[in-house]
C-alpha cells in the first residue's frame, strides 16, 4: 500500500489565475496519475505522469491546460492554468504498482473552487 | 454511450438491509473489475478487486462478475452505518502502454439506523 498527501487539500481561485497541486507518496512508486472528478460525474483520467518524460495525456486534457512535472519516483504536481469555473473539481492523485493486481491508491483529493 | 455505465443512486437503506450495487460496460477489453468505496471528502479506497467470472468474497462483501452479460455487482450483507458512501466500480484495460482504470459514475448509498 502507499500513503499519498496532497496540497492543498482545498483552494477558492480567481478566474485567470493558476493553481499547482502537490502530491508526495511515501515510497517509490511506478505509474502516478492525475484525475478529475466534478459534481456527480466519474472520476477521469487527466494524464499519467512520467519520470523523466513528459507526461502522457488522455483524449480532451491538453498540456497547456494541465502542466504536469514528476521529478522523482515519489513526488508530482499538477498545474491548473488559466482557470476558468468550468475547472471547479476535485484533483485526485493517484499511485500504482507494477505487478498482479496493479492496484491503484488515491490521495484525498484537492477540491478547487474557481470564481 | 459511455464505457461504463452506474445508476448514481443516491440509495437508501435500513440498517440490516442487503444492499446491491450494478454496473455494466461495453467494451470486451476490460480485464480487471474493482469496486472502489469513496467516503465524503475522501480519495477512492479500493474495496473489491476481481478478474474472472464469478463471485468473490470478503467478509460481508461479495463481487460478483459476469462477463458474458458485461454486468459487475457488488453485494453488501448486514449494512451497517458505516457503509454510507460513494461506491464506484472500475474496469482495467491496457491502453497505450500501460493499464488504465475507467471508472462509473459511484452510487451514493445511505444507511439509516
Amino acid at each position: 500500500s502507499a500513503v499519498i498527501s496532497q496540497k492543498p487539500s482545498r483552494d477558492i481561485c480567481q478566474r485567470g489565475t493558476s493553481l499547482t497541486i502537490q502530491c508526495q507518496v511515501d515510497s517509490q512508486v511506478t505509474m502516478m496519475f492525475w484525475y478529475r472528478q466534478q459534481p456527480g460525474q466519474s472520476l477521469t483520467l487527466i494524464a499519467t505522469a512520467n519520470q523523466g518524460s513528459e507526461a502522457t495525456y488522455e483524449s480532451g486534457f491538453v498540456i497547456d491546460k494541465f502542466p504536469i512535472s514528476r521529478p522523482n519516483l515519489t513526488f508530482s504536481t499538477l498545474t491548473v492554468s488559466n482557470m476558468s469555473p468550468e475547472d471547479s473539481s476535485i484533483y485526485l492523485c493517484s499511485v500504482g504498482f507494477v505487478g498482479e493486481s496493479d492496484e491503484q491508491f488515491f490521495g484525498p483529493g484537492t477540491r478547487l473552487t474557481v470564481l | 454511450q459511455k464505457e461504463v455505465e452506474q445508476d448514481p443512486g443516491p440509495l437508501s437503506v435500513p440498517e440490516g438491509a442487503i444492499v446491491s450495487l450494478n454496473c455494466t460496460y461495453s467494451n470486451s477489453a476490460f480485464q480487471y473489475f474493482m469496486w472502489y468505496r469513496q467516503y465524503s471528502r475522501k480519495g477512492p479506497e479500493l474495496l473489491m478487486y476481481t478478474y474472472s467470472s464469478g463471485n468473490k468474497e470478503d467478509g460481508r462483501f461479495t463481487a460478483q462478475v459476469d462477463k458474458s452479460s458485461k454486468y459487475i455487482s457488488l453485494f453488501i450483507r448486514d449494512s451497517q452505518p458505516s457503509d454510507s458512501a460513494t461506491y464506484l466500480c472500475a474496469m482495467k484495460m491496457f491502453s497505450g502502454g500501460y493499464n488504465k482504470l475507467i471508472f462509473g459514475a459511484g452510487t451514493r448509498l445511505a444507511v439509516h439506523p
